[in-house]
């Protein structure tokens, strides 16, 4: 039990295109989805909180109208990376908290983006 | 500012031997920890966890110890195998249980375990 989804799960795109990564809860409802990014040998870095039905948290230094957050189901929040600059190529990680429980987060196998 | 820190970027050890993972953090408000697993192009996995109302935990061959006073916890392995060769995230967080909590990870070790 307990997975999480990534699509896609590595994209290469131009400057200035736009990038929606899906995340999904495959067999538990999430409430909670985080957003990560991670630079390479670098921590995971939290960028924003999504909450279903409402407006996602962001992270000081992280540009909501850059990257969109959409948590419509309690299976399914998208990050889009709007405009995507080479500056933008991460890893991206997202991760779901069940709707009960403690801490434990449940993270997807990530997305690599790569912006030429 | 980093909150989490692991100070080592890298641990190589021999098969069968103890593997120690340390982790030091500042914020006091921290009281929940947990330790996570990482293979490359992978997401983390999630791996053992202690709260602030214990100073050991123990699971198969993984413990973790807490040291509240010095703000240090480190993540035991015994003994190692080679398939525990991967990169290890410490985590925090403030506010347990089930409420908002938001993890802080530190840099990652990357253990590699020798035949």
């Amino acid at each position: 039990g307990a997975v999480v989804s990534q699509h896609p799960s590595w994209v290469i795109c131009k400057s200035g295109t736009s990038v929606k990564i899906e995340c999904r809860s495959l067999d538990f409802q999430a409430t909670t989805m985080f957003w990560y990014r991670q630079f390479p040998k670098q921590s995971l870095m939290l960028m924003a909180t999504s909450n279903e039905g409402s407006k996602a948290t962001y992270e000081q230094g992280v540009e909501k109208d850059k990257f969109l957050i959409n948590h419509a189901s309690l299976t399914l929040s998208t990050l889009t990376v709007t405009s995507a600059h080479p500056e933008d190529s991460s890893f991206y990680i997202c991760s779901a908290r069940a709707s009960s429980g403690y801490n434990e987060q449940f993270f997807g196998p990530g997305t690599r983006l790569t912006v030429l | 500012d980093q909150q989490v820190k692991q100070n080592s970027p890298s641990l190589s050890v021999q098969e069968g031997r103890i593997s120690i993972l340390n982790c030091d953090y500042t914020n006091s408000m921290f009281d929940y920890f947990l330790w996570y697993k990482k293979y490359p192009a992978e997401g983390p996995t999630f791996l053992i966890s202690i709260s602030s109302i214990k100073d050991k935990n123990e699971d198969g061959r993984f413990t973790v110890f807490l040291n509240k006073s010095a703000k240090h916890l480190s993540l035991h392995i015994v003994p190692s195998q080679p398939g525990d060769s991967a990169v290890y995230f410490c985590a925090a967080s403030a506010g347990f249980p089930g409420g908002y909590n938001k993890l802080i990870f530190g840099a990652g070790t990357r253990l590699a375990v020798h035949p």
